[in-house]
């Protein structure tokens, strides 16, 4: 099934530890994104990419970076974990044609 | 910047009820805005787009309304069911520049049998 493919689904992390998300799409879309979802705060845009080659900052990017060296992939890095990066981490990304976004299931991220 | 509001208060309503979700959204007219579902320990998942010249748009038992005179989509589920329980989240892209989709935090609804 085409779609969204995050990993790892949870990890517990000590920190100052470096941690990276990963994320595959194989529907060949341009635009993706990367967000947190906190309880009572929604989700929160942290890096967006509009094509491979090409990223930019959302609203909460202090902490986290992120690369675009394809269509395919758009791993999230913390360079060094904090306690408040504590969150619910969701890839997605964007058909041009409908503007419909896809999610992939949340990669569960504990800081300790 | 662009600010959305979404009821944050859980929405109760009996089985076989219209459930009526609200996003309000101010600044900026959006080219269009969305509707998604997110049941618990899952991603999103897209229901319907209404684009900014569109009053209503509907599939199967969903509805949604957008009046961008009161900056204002109303979304609808007509003979509610327990299944329909999950929180709605409202999306919009404001028009010109890179597309930045900027959520709502989302509104619960429970549908009792």
């Amino acid at each position: 099934i085409a779609g969204i493919t995050q990993a790892p689904t949870s990890q517990i992390l000590a920190a100052g530890r470096r941690m990276t998300l990963r994320c595959t799409q194989d529907m060949r879309h341009n635009a993706m994104y990367w967000y947190r979802q906190d309880l009572g705060l929604g989700l929160r845009l942290i890096h967006y990419s509009n094509t491979a080659g090409t990223t930019g900052k959302g609203e909460v990017p202090d902490g986290y970076s992120v690369s675009r060296a394809n269509t395919d992939d758009f791993p999230l890095t913390l360079a060094s974990a904090v306690p408040s990066q504590t969150s619910v981490y969701f890839c997605a990304s964007r058909d041009r044609d409908s503007g419909e976004l896809f999610f992939g299931e949340g990669s569960r991220l504990t800081v300790l | 910047s662009q600010k959305i509001e979404q009821n944050s208060e859980a929405l109760n309503i009996q089985e076989g009820k219209t459930a009526t979700l609200t996003c309000n959204y101010t600044n900026y007219s959006p080219a269009y805005l969305q509707w998604y579902r997110q049941d618990p320990g899952r991603g999103p998942v897209f229901l319907l787009l209404i684009r900014e010249n569109e009053k209503e748009k509907r599939k199967e038992r969903l509805k949604v309304t957008f009046d961008t005179t009161l900056k204002q989509s109303l979304f609808h589920i007509t003979a509610s069911q327990p299944a329909d329980s999950a929180t709605y989240l409202c999306a919009l892209r404001v028009p010109g520049g890179s597309y930045i989709p900027t959520f709502g935090r989302g509104t619960s609804l429970i549908v009792h049998p």
